[in-house]
């Protein structure tokens, strides 16, 4: 199984702040990755996918960049309703994996 | 308005069944792979199995194969997760989520890979005596 690894776990910035969210594949890839928010109670929202391809309708603050095995998603100005979890997911092989998680909370 | 709603999730006991539903609305649910994830509460997220629209083809993970059974009716335009022998570990909100096929590779020897982009609300799974 492809192992998904994000860093950091969690992280406090300000509104305005820009964000960078890594994620690292335990192998190759390719760009067959997608990243997602969630917030709490709801079910999540995909933000990016082919790693740097933006979403219908998400706003272009949000872009994505990597290939292989390392990738990130970057926020250029955090606003408050970016506060969520966010995260990645392979698909280029089954079983489909997931990051862990980045908490992106309010300093 | 594509759209995912789930239903059929409560509290079973250990070992026992439950069986879990998504109805889709909004596009041509015929057209799609699709595939069911799960929240353990507090946890992160797990993909459990998605199908392909003619429903030929399943894929698992493996702590569910062998004890849960995704299918479709498409002339229904529905998803079904059938959950036997339920664990604890089971206890989660489950998700139904429509495929977006991600073209990769060269000509003629193109292959598709897919990705989750249309969520439902879920559906929450409690197993407990």
């Amino acid at each position: 199984d492809i192992q998904m690894t994000q860093s950091p776990s969690s992280l406090s910035a300000s509104v305005g702040d820009r964000v960078t969210i890594t994620c690292r594949a335990s192998q190759g890839i390719g760009n067959y990755l997608v990243w997602f928010q969630q917030k709490p109670g709801k079910a999540p929202k995909s933000l990016i996918y082919a790693a740097s391809s933006l979403q219908s309708g998400v706003p272009s603050k949000f872009s994505g960049s990597g290939s292989g095995t390392d990738f990130t998603l970057t926020i250029s100005s955090l606003q408050p309703e970016d506060f969520a979890t966010y995260y990645c997911q392979q698909y280029y092989s089954y079983p489909l994996t997931f990051g862990g998680g980045t908490k992106v909370e309010i300093k | 308005e594509e759209q995912l709603v789930e239903s059929g999730g409560g509290l079973v006991q250990p070992g026992g069944s439950l069986s879990l539903s998504c109805a889709a609305s909004g596009f041509t649910f015929s057209s799609h792979w699709m595939s069911w994830v799960r929240q353990a509460p507090g946890k992160g997220l797990e993909w459990v199995a998605n199908i392909k629209e003619d429903g030929r083809e399943k894929y698992y993970v493996d702590s569910v194969k062998g004890r849960f059974t995704i299918s479709r009716d498409n002339a229904k335009n529905s998803l079904y997760l059938q959950m036997n022998s339920l664990r604890a570990e089971d206890m989660a909100v489950y998700y139904c989520a429509r495929d977006l096929p991600h073209r990769g590779g060269y000509f003629p020897h193109y292959h598709y890979y897919y990705y989750m982009d249309v969520w439902g609300k879920g559906t929450t799974v409690t197993v407990s005596s």
